[in-house]
């Protein structure tokens, strides 16, 4: 079984870009699709992306995923960052396996 | 709009038992694979039970052999038969709707929080 890893918190500035990781620690990253969520506080969980690099419709360009095979991880990055974007970042991953497998999450504070 | 309620959190004692609903409205149901994810007080997301549209069900670890998700189609609900229950059940808990497009989920309800106590 797998587990994805990520950093415990973040922090930056307004306007400034911010990038979150997502280490798989067995198996390959782009074996199965990568998902990330925003839960903000005292909310449920919203999709920021989907299938590794895909937005739902709502969501800002500001959001974007990608995959590092060198490092078996996935990135979040959030450009031209506000303070409304201070939230809970959670990855999120399936096999057959595991099941559906999510990240330890990571506190993005906006400084 | 795509709903999903949550209802029948309650505080237990260990060793008791819950029965969790999610009753949804604005989509297809009988469609859609679900989901039950739970988040313990200040930590992270846990998945827990999947079921198919078709009624297969699928366990965490964590869980399986104590809890019992089923549905409804006609009624547009899923449930959570939650027995034996620990301490370490003590959580927020989620119905979520697997996307058709992914392995994500697309649609989360509010939460109901089950607190179990000694």
């Amino acid at each position: 079984k797998f587990m994805l890893t990520q950093p415990h918190s973040v922090s930056a500035s307004p306007g400034k870009t911010v990038t979150i990781s997502c280490t798989r620690n067995s198996g390959t990253i782009g074996t199965n699709y990568v998902h990330w969520y925003q839960q903000r506080p005292g909310s449920s969980p919203t999709t920021l992306i989907y299938n590794d690099d895909q937005r739902p419709s709502g969501v800002p360009d500001r959001f974007s995923g990608s995959i590092d095979s060198s490092s078996n991880s996935a990135s979040l990055s959030i450009s031209g960052l506000k303070t409304e974007d201070e939230a809970d970042y959670y990855c999120q991953s399936y096999d057959s396996s595991s099941r559906w497998v999510f990240g330890g999450g990571t506190k993005l504070t906006v400084l | 709009q795509v709903q999903l309620v949550e209802s029948g959190g309650n505080l237990v004692k260990t060793g008791g038992s819950v029965r969790l609903s999610c009753a949804t409205s604005g989509f297809t149901f009988s469609d859609y694979y679900m989901s039950w994810i739970r988040q313990a007080p200040g930590k992270g997301l846990e998945w827990i039970s999947y079921i198919s549209s078709g009624g297969d069900d699928i366990y965490a670890d964590s869980v399986r052999g104590r809890f019992t998700i089923s549905r409804d189609n006609a009624k547009k609900s899923v449930y959570l038969q939650m027995n034996s229950l620990r301490a370490e059940d003590t959580a927020l808990y989620y119905c979520a709707r697997e996307s058709r497009k992914s392995s994500s989920f697309d649609s989360w309800g509010q939460g109901t929080l089950v607190t179990v106590s000694p």
